[in-house]
């Protein structure tokens, strides 16, 4: 199996609203990532968690929380987000040797604030 | 200037053209991905180099590492060749750098 899954393909909130992201591999990874990309830009980076444990949070505001309870899964949660974060949010994983282990992504999560 | 830098932003060919994508980076790296992604989002893992060339069916990446260079060719390209094709090296601590990504279109 070397898939990423992720739900929901399409997120409607409010800014008021609380939702998560959740992304799951079946792969053995024990690193796994969050980015964030708007339209017609690169992704950018804004977590990553290496054997469960958060390593890498790229100065992501705090209404963005990540989470990893196991080795498998990693949610996104969201809470009190803006306009502005709209955007494809995409998750990824790969055996944690670096920048030099391939990236496997998900299909990503359209998310919309409205 | 951006770390990576890819050329051309823009590409449209006819059908069955061989096509050739440029990325030159400023920095030192682990390795060197291309990367492609369809509209729609799905981003998929085409390369993973540190040295070399390596080919996979029509596709083919090269290396430089003395010159900082990489290209990713496409031999016969096909309409399902379309996509956004993203190179991106590595710099250690599961971190990718992103270059803006090449937009081609294959027409019929």
């Amino acid at each position: 199996d070397t898939e990423v899954t992720q739900t929901p393909k399409h997120l409607v909130m409010g800014m008021t609203n609380k939702k998560s992201l959740k992304c799951e591999q079946h792969m053995g990874h024990r690193a796994m990532y969050w980015y964030k990309q708007k339209a017609k830009k690169p992704p950018e980076l804004m977590f990553v968690y290496s054997y469960e444990k958060l390593s890498i949070n790229e100065s992501v505001p705090s209404r963005f929380s990540p989470e990893c309870p196991n080795s498998s899964l990693l949610n996104l949660h969201l809470h009190a987000l803006q306009p502005e974060d709209s955007a494809l949010y995409l998750c990824a994983s790969s055996h944690p040797g670096g920048g030099d282990s391939e990236q496997y992504f998900g299909p990503g999560t359209r998310l919309t604030v409205t | 200037k951006n770390e990576v830098e890819q050329s051309p932003q823009n590409l449209t060919a006819q059908e069955g053209e061989f096509i050739t994508i440029n990325c030159s980076y400023s920095v030192g790296i682990s390795a060197l991905h291309w990367l492609q992604q369809h509209p729609g989002g799905g981003i998929v893992s085409l390369f993973m180099l540190s040295s070399g060339k390596k080919k996979h069916g029509r596709l083919i990446a090269t290396i430089n590492i003395q010159e900082k260079h990489s290209s990713l060719h496409i031999t016969a390209s096909h309409p399902r060749d379309s996509a956004v094709y993203i190179c991106a090296v590595g710099q250690g601590a599961q971190k990718l750098v992103f270059g803006q990504g090449t937009r081609l279109t294959i027409n019929p």
